[in-house]
């Protein structure tokens, strides 16, 4: 049982290029959350899915889009990536909405 | 929908109490939840307390719940090294976006 899994762990980025951070989990979980985490600021929910096929905005959802084709994967995209997104992405998921998460490892994202 | 604060930093002597404090605002929360991220890692579900206990006791934690004032705590006894790493509370949005998370307190651990 891998639980929350993130690839890659470690991306950089020049401005204006494009990337995809997937997450996968084997939980069966239908909650999933992509969350960004900065220095002094917490998390920041980004997106979130509630079930295969949906996916709905988070607090902080400009410049990134999300998927959610099959139950256990989440995917976030960057279509033009800026230096504001610089960030750890962390992926999440749980059984229901008021359940615990359960995080992924993190991917570190540097766009110069 | 929910706001959830915690201070920034806590400092402890090795081998003191730490006690990390929460203030919350939606008080419809079922459960509350503390998380414990180690440096360079994800978020670590370290335990939760259901909204009609005041009191929950697992080894060297201890949550309590002043639901009155709105107040969650969690004090870890006999601080170790090993217990530094940033510390966050949580409770729930009320609505399908799941849990809100407060900023994180980073426990620092002197020798």
């Amino acid at each position: 049982n891998a639980g929350v899994t993130q690839t890659p762990k470690f991306r950089v980025l020049k401005t204006g290029q494009s990337m995809t951070l997937l997450c996968a989990q084997d939980m069966n979980h239908e909650y999933m959350y992509w969350y960004r985490q900065d220095p002094g600021m917490g998390l920041r929910l980004i997106h979130y899915s509630v079930g295969e096929g949906t996916t709905a905005k988070g607090e902080v959802p400009d410049g990134y889009n999300v998927s959610r084709l099959k139950k256990q994967n989440f995917l976030l995209g960057l279509e033009s990536a800026a230096p504001s997104q610089t960030s750890v992405y962390f992926c999440a998921s749980s059984y229901r909405g008021d359940y615990e998460q359960y995080f992924g490892p993190g991917t570190r994202l540097t766009v110069t | 929908g929910e706001d959830v604060e915690q201070s920034l930093f806590l400092s402890v002597r090795e081998g003191d109490s730490s006690v990390i404090n929460c203030t919350y605002t939606d008080s419809s929360s079922t459960y509350l939840y503390w998380y414990k991220q180690e440096p360079g890692a994800g978020l670590q579900l370290l335990t939760y307390i259901f909204s009609n206990m005041d009191m929950k006791q697992d080894q060297r934690l201890t949550v309590l719940l002043n639901k009155k004032d709105k107040h969650l705590s969690l004090r870890i006894a006999d601080t170790q090294t090993g217990d530094s790493a940033i510390y966050f509370c949580a409770g729930e949005g009320g609505g399908a976006d799941g849990l809100t998370f407060g900023k994180g307190t980073h426990l620092i651990i002197q020798p």
